[in-house]
């Protein structure tokens, strides 16, 4: 299958601060990526889907002015969590769609946890 | 709004023995069907696509798809201690949005 990295694996960091994280398809383009959270024994949860050269489509409830996604290449999203709180320690977990044929499938990253202290 | 409908378990089964674990979903117009298992602190990992009416073999695992009922299922042969985990049945439609299922989880003892 398609590889996802992310970066970095694990973050702490202190309340009010910003925290970026890296999404990168490793052996494919992907014009499409998305950002899940995962709260503990709960299920995924979309945030947002980010395209290539434009702006991202965030989902109801997701504050688009707090996480902030950039996908300035074919191989590179980014999410940057500003000001963050502890109620937004969670597992941050991106996608890369792959498009095969007429239809696609999407490969997860290896996650992202973060603790806001 | 799309449903993806899954029984959270968890499923208990012996080692050795067949684990079934079964999904539902809403949206008629949907075309791509996808089997995710996730352990227990890592992110999900792929682990069958089925497109097409039918059964679907690769290695121990069998995805089965009934489009006329809206359901698509996940058979583990041979079940090991190391297939425990959480199962996501995740469905495709044509806006091209995965649409997941809460997971089952699945416990194979010993």
């Amino acid at each position: 299958g398609a590889v996802v990295s992310q970066h970095p694996s694990r973050v702490i960091c202190k309340s009010g601060t910003s925290v970026k994280i890296e999404c990168r398809s490793l052996d494919f383009q992907a014009t499409t990526m998305f950002w899940y959270r995962q709260f503990p024994k709960k299920s995924l949860m979309l945030m947002a889907t980010s395209n290539e050269g434009s702006k991202a489509t965030y989902e109801q409830g997701v504050e688009k002015d707090k996480f902030l996604i950039n996908h300035a290449s074919l191989t590179l999203s980014t999410l940057t969590v500003t000001s963050a709180h502890p109620e937004d320690s969670s597992f941050y977990i991106c996608s890369a769609r792959l498009p095969s044929g007429r239809t696609e499938t999407q490969y997860f990253g290896p996650g992202t946890r973060l603790l806001v202290l | 709004q799309k449903e993806v409908e899954q029984n959270s378990g968890p499923l208990s089964v012996p080692e050795g023995a067949i684990a079934s674990l079964n999904c539902t979903y809403s949206d008629r117009g949907s075309q791509s069907f996808f089997w995710y298992r996730q352990y227990s602190g890592k992110s999900p990992e792929l682990i069958m696509s089925i497109y097409s009416n039918g059964d679907k073999e690769d290695g121990r695992f069998t995805a089965q798809l009934n489009k006329a009922s809206q359901y698509v299922s996940l058979l583990i042969r041979d079940s090991q201690p190391s297939d425990s985990a959480t199962y996501l049945c995740a469905v495709l439609s044509g806006y091209s949005t995965l649409t997941f299922g809460k997971g089952t989880m699945l416990l194979v003892s010993p």
